[in-house]
């Protein structure tokens, strides 16, 4: 199975401030074939479900706004809030589907500084 | 919009057995891959088991393969998740998740239900 390790485990952001979420895989997740890193990103909020964010390491979900961003190729990954809002206290989940089972970081928990 | 909601969990013994629902609206059930996602109380998300569009097709993790059945419904627009033999490491939230995009088994999930919580615990 391929291993996903996010770093850090949590991070405190100021309001209007960066944050920034690495996640990394135990092997390749790029398929040459259609030239695509098969990484995905969800938040989930307290008491809620995880919502889909990112696909393809770096395209936005409809109705995501713009200031999350996602970037990374192969094995390396990046989930980038350019100005941390309020509403984005969330744990945030990277996951592969490169190959089967599909794996899931192990989290990233964001709070407000 | 697209809508999934879970039913069914509950307290069982361990050794017990339970099955899960999920009914969807707000989009073409038959032709969405289907997946069970679980997440253990303060714990992260573990993948448990997918479903093709038609159901011909099925996925399991190692750690419920032989104990757990996943199957649908397509006329009644419901996934279902038999699972038997339960143990306490199977106790936490599962939630039902829309497939996109699959390769090869391994998707990525556009819609998420609310979960249904199950406890196995004597």
């Amino acid at each position: 199975d391929i291993v996903m390790t996010q770093s850090p485990d949590s991070l405190a952001v100021s309001l209007g401030e960066r944050a920034t979420i690495n996640c990394k895989s135990s092997q390749n997740v790029f398929y040459s074939s259609n030239n695509k890193n098969f990484l995905a990103w969800y938040q989930q909020k307290p008491g809620q479900p995880p919502k889909l964010l990112i696909y393809w390491a770096f395209t936005r979900e409809s109705g995501v706004p713009d200031r999350f961003s996602g970037s990374g190729f192969g094995t390396d990954f990046t989930l980038t809030i350019s100005s941390l809002q309020a509403e984005d206290v969330a744990v945030y989940y990277c996951q592969q589907y490169y190959s089967s089972p599909r794996t899931f970081g192990q989290g990233t928990k964001v709070e407000i500084k | 919009e697209v809508q999934l909601l879970e039913s069914g969990g509950g307290l069982v013994q361990p050794g017990g057995s339970l099955r899960l629902s999920c009914a969807a609206s707000g989009f073409t059930f038959s032709s969405s891959a289907m997946s069970w996602v679980r997440q253990a109380p303060g714990k992260g998300l573990e993948w448990v088991s997918g479903t093709s569009s038609s159901g011909s097709n099925t996925y399991y993790a190692d750690s419920v393969k032989g104990r757990f059945t996943i199957s649908r419904d397509n006329s009644k627009n419901t996934l279902y998740l038999q699972m038997n033999s339960l143990r306490a490491e199977d106790t936490a939230v599962y939630y039902c998740a829309k497939d996109y995009y699959c390769s090869i088994g391994s998707c990525y999930s556009d819609y998420w239900g609310q979960g249904t919580l199950v406890t196995v615990s004597s």
